[in-house]
């Protein structure tokens, strides 16, 4: 089963826009990723934020988490046509190690 | 360095037949992911191993999927007398050490069975 829930399903902005896209899950977590998906085949890792933290930012990417309401939140600054993918979130949970809990992700449609 | 290979990327079988999906992780990674992506199911972990050992397999979804790993490196996904629910993109990750840290993905192996 998956851990995570993501809104909105898909998203369509225009070059410059900002995107934001939520996730929320339901156990406790040790961390939380964001993975990007182009045309359905291999993910590429964005960001990991710990259940320490509150905030993080890498370049044009914010993410924030909010453990006591178990969600988070991507958010790509100025967005770009080469953004346009699958954006997921993924936990790693406290009482399974190592394996990632995916949400259903959210398809990003950025029009130049 | 060369990221995660998996092969082949692109398998099509009979059902009822067996298959074999490889993955050949990063160097010097001790840790090994195998997760499915399917269009009603979403991304699912399968197994993981650390080294040669696999703690963990409750994601495999019947005893016709099997997985295992030698030399702490390469991975072989078999699945016996496939059936077309198994239809879907295999996935390969690997990480440094089992940490719970970022992961490395592989482009994918397509396994349609009609």
């Amino acid at each position: 089963s998956q851990q995570g829930e993501e809104d909105p399903q898909a998203l369509s902005i225009q070059e410059g826009e900002n995107a934001t896209m939520n996730c929320s899950y339901k156990t406790s977590i040790n961390n939380l990723q964001w993975y990007r998906q182009n045309s359905g085949r291999g993910l590429v890792h964005l960001i990991l934020i710990r259940s320490n933290e509150r905030e993080k930012h890498s370049g044009r990417l914010r993410v924030t988490l909010d453990t006591s309401k178990k969600s988070s939140s991507l958010l790509i600054t100025a967005s770009r046509a080469a953004d346009t993918a699958s954006y997921f979130c993924a936990t790693v949970r406290t009482d399974s190690w190592g394996k990632l809990q995916f949400g259903a992700g959210t398809q990003v449609v950025v029009t130049p | 360095g060369a990221g995660v290979s998996q092969s082949p990327s692109n398998k099509v079988t009979e059902k009822g037949k067996d298959v074999e999906l490889r993955c050949d992780p990063i160097s010097g990674h001790t840790a090994l992911y195998w997760y499915r992506q399917s269009l009603g199911q979403g991304l699912e972990f399968l197994i993981y191993f650390q080294g040669n050992s696999a703690p963990d397999k409750s994601g495999l979804p019947s005893d016709r999927f099997s997985a295992e790993r030698t030399g702490g490196s390469v991975s072989t996904l078999t699945i016996q007398r496939t059936q077309q629910e198994d239809s879907a993109v295999y996935l390969c990750a690997s990480s440094l050490v089992l940490a719970g840290d970022q992961q490395f993905f592989g482009p994918g192996t397509r396994l349609t069975v009609l």
